[in-house]
């Protein structure tokens, strides 16, 4: 079993909508995060999280919420997506390595697409 | 200036060669720094961190670093069709109440058999 599983894999949804990624995990880390990659633009975090009761925002987090229900889930919502949200949207997990920077797990992935 | 920059690529290079691939960084604080490897429709797997002047050797990876001219390299020897993929360099900053690890576009490397 994958230690960091987002659902779903894919999504198609269209403009306006409300959409919800979720992301579980078994590593037992406290801390959480949502990336975003674009073709040419790379991978860009929108929020994290370093605990429960810690919700912080990423250098692109309009648009975007999250929630951090317990210390293995982390899920992010799109309220009214739109078509510049379409991306491939990465879950990841990192223990703290003594302040120096901490090795991020990623999950497999949410291909979303909005029409 | 962009914050992490990498040549996008493609770099190519024949089976057996040594591939290099270099990042360079803006903010002087930075203190650490990773370099990802991410194979196509795949999510990211770290490969290499260095947090000090000099190389880092692991198998067949060696990290550089240079702070002074804020240049970060990976060399990869004796390059493999299965070292083909997207290798992203991250540059972190310690300290501070904000988390701050800033991914470069991505160099994409092939391997010709």
């Amino acid at each position: 079993d994958a230690d960091v599983t987002q659902t779903p894999r894919n999504r198609i949804t269209k403009t306006g909508k409300r959409i919800m990624l979720e992301c579980s995990q078994t590593k037992g880390h406290d801390r959480m995060y949502w990336y975003r990659q674009d073709p040419g633009l790379g991978l860009r975090l929108i929020y994290y999280s370093f605990d429960v009761k810690d919700i912080n925002k990423g250098e692109i987090s309009d648009g975007y919420s999250v929630s951090r229900q317990a210390q293995a889930k982390f899920s992010l919502s799109l309220e009214s997506a739109i078509p510049n949200q379409t991306a491939l949207y990465f879950c990841a997990t990192s223990a703290p390595d003594r302040g120096r920077g901490e090795k991020l797990f990623f999950g497999s992935g949410t291909q979303l697409s909005v029409l | 200036q962009k914050e992490v920059e990498q040549n996008s690529g493609p770099l190519s290079v024949p089976e057996g060669a040594i591939a290099s691939l270099n990042c360079t960084y803006s903010d002087r604080g930075s203190q650490s720094f990773f370099w990802y490897r991410q194979y196509s429709g795949k999510s990211p797997e770290l490969i290499m961190s260095i947090y000090s002047n000099g190389d880092k050797e692991d198998g067949r990876f060696t990290a550089q670093l240079n702070k002074a001219s804020q240049y970060v390299s990976l060399l990869i020897r004796d390059s493999q069709p299965s070292d083909s993929a997207t290798y992203l360099c991250a540059v972190k900053r310690s300290g501070g109440s904000n988390y701050k690890l800033t991914f470069g576009k991505g160099t994409l490397l092939t391997v010709n058999p």
